[in-house]
């Protein structure tokens, strides 16, 4: 079956410091990838995606990039602010033919507290 | 432009009792999913609906939990004959098509007594 690990926590980092957070997978078929954060007493927000091999997902300058031949989708960001803190969740969703692509499969998340 | 909206946002009960979790999805989205966080879990996938129709069960507790997605109104998770071990928090997401995105509402945090 599908699974996720991502590296456990917590982190803790000081503002403009290089964060990286590694994620892994196992899956069947070509899945998406994708990583969630969760702000305390909120629900998950998606924070980038991307759907094939080689493909980077970007966004608020956070990046990840899809690679099929280690299995693995490490999120990085250059320089963190405190407002980044947050749980960090990495993700799959499955895509082979006949199976169900609507399931995402979640890591167990990554504490991450920036301090000023 | 509203997100998924799921009430309450927190509910207590005592063992024994009922809970009744209600999501509203995204306006457009007809497809809707419930998952469940455990502390310190990943969120694991429960059930996924159509309206009026369940897709996708496989991760639901086979006894008093159950999930229903009407013609009209929010998709609602019920939980009978609460227990300790259910307390967590219960997050709703939906999606335009099956396959997209999944976007989160806030979740209901829901403690057992």
């Amino acid at each position: 079956g599908n699974s996720v690990t991502q590296m456990e926590g917590p982190v803790t980092l000081s503002e403009e410091a290089f964060l990286t957070i590694n994620c892994t997978y196992t899956a069947t078929g070509y899945p998406s990838l994708f990583w969630y954060v969760q702000y305390p007493g909120e629900g998950l927000q998606l924070l980038l995606k991307a759907t094939k091999a080689d493909d980077k997902g970007s966004n608020k300058g956070f990046e990840a990039t899809y690679r099929k031949e280690t299995t693995s989708f490490h999120l990085e960001k250059g320089s963190v602010q405190v407002s980044d803190s947050a749980v960090y969740f990495c993700a799959l969703s499955g895509r082979n033919s006949g199976g169900s692509n609507y399931k995402l499969t979640f890591g167990k998340g990554t504490l991450l507290t920036v301090n000023p | 432009n509203a997100g998924v909206m799921q009430n309450p946002r927190h509910l207590v009960r005592r063992r024994g009792q009922e809970a009744r979790l209600r999501c509203s999805p995204m306006k457009g989205h007809s497809h809707v999913y419930w998952y469940r966080q455990l502390p310190e879990e990943g969120l694991k996938f429960m059930v996924y609906l159509q309206k009026e129709n369940i897709i996708d069960e496989s991760g639901m507790p086979k006894e008093r939990f159950s999930a229903e997605f009407p013609k009209e109104g929010p998709s609602i998770l019920r939980i009978q004959q609460v227990v300790r071990g259910d307390s967590a928090a219960y997050f709703c997401a939906s999606s335009d098509s099956v396959g997209e995105t999944q976007y989160f509402g806030p979740g209901t945090r829901l403690l057992v007594l």
